[in-house]
């Protein structure tokens, strides 16, 4: 059964730092990992893809890695703004039918 | 261009009665995923369908819950004889393919008094 484990579970960092999120998963037959925002009260919002036989993924300030056969990926987010200030999920699709499972997430707040 | 669309955005029920969730994929996809999410837990898959079919189940309850995904109009999942502890978030997920990006809607947020 796939696990997907998120470290930290909440971190709180000043306006322009870089930070990292972790995110672990038992299982390396995945066929992609996504990481996800949610602001409270909302839905998930897409922030990027990787799929299995891919090592990064860029967009504007986020970049996310994936080194499938040691089981993790990082979010590395650059020059942290305000407006970053929400949970970020991860999850990976795997087994015969893709289901996805998601980490707890990491709820991150920066402060002005 | 919407995106993928849900409602009601909040239902309120009593203890015993039925709730009816809707959910509208993104234009073009045919692939639909239900979760539901806790105060203080994750989200959590509960089933996975495209059109007419169920492909997987396994993340939902075996009484009281069901989902569909018609030919035509949106996916339904239906909770008959809520009890309290049914009281969530309930999220839907589209993506175009297999193993494909999700995109999510807003949520129903059930509340069962």
């Amino acid at each position: 059964k796939q696990e997907v484990t998120q470290i930290p579970a909440a971190l709180s960092v000043p306006e322009g730092e870089n930070l990292v999120l972790n995110c672990s998963f038992t299982d390396s037959a995945i066929y992609n990992l996504q990481w996800f925002r949610q602001d409270p009260g909302k839905g998930l919002t897409s922030l990027l893809l990787i799929q299995s036989s891919q090592r990064e993924q860029t967009s504007g300030r986020l970049n996310a890695s994936l080194d499938k056969s040691s089981g993790r990926s990082t979010l590395y987010i650059a020059a942290s703004q305000p407006g970053d200030s929400a949970t970020y999920l991860c999850a990976v699709q795997s087994g015969g039918s893709y289901i996805p499972t998601f980490g707890r997430g990491t709820s991150l707040i920066v402060h002005p | 261009n919407a995106g993928v669309m849900q409602n009601p955005r909040h239902l309120v029920r009593r203890r015993g009665q039925e709730a009816r969730l809707r959910c509208s994929p993104m234009k073009g996809h045919s692939h639909v995923y239900w979760y539901r999410q806790l105060p203080e837990e994750g989200l959590k898959f509960m089933v996975y369908l495209q059109k007419e079919n169920i492909i997987d189940e396994s993340g939902m309850p075996k009484e009281r819950f069901s989902a569909e995904f018609p030919k035509e109009g949106p996916s339904i999942l239906r909770i008959q004889q809520v009890v309290r502890g049914d009281s969530a978030a309930y999220f839907c997920a589209s993506s175009l393919k297999d193993a494909h990006e999700q995109f999510f809607g807003p949520g129903t947020r059930l509340t069962v008094l």
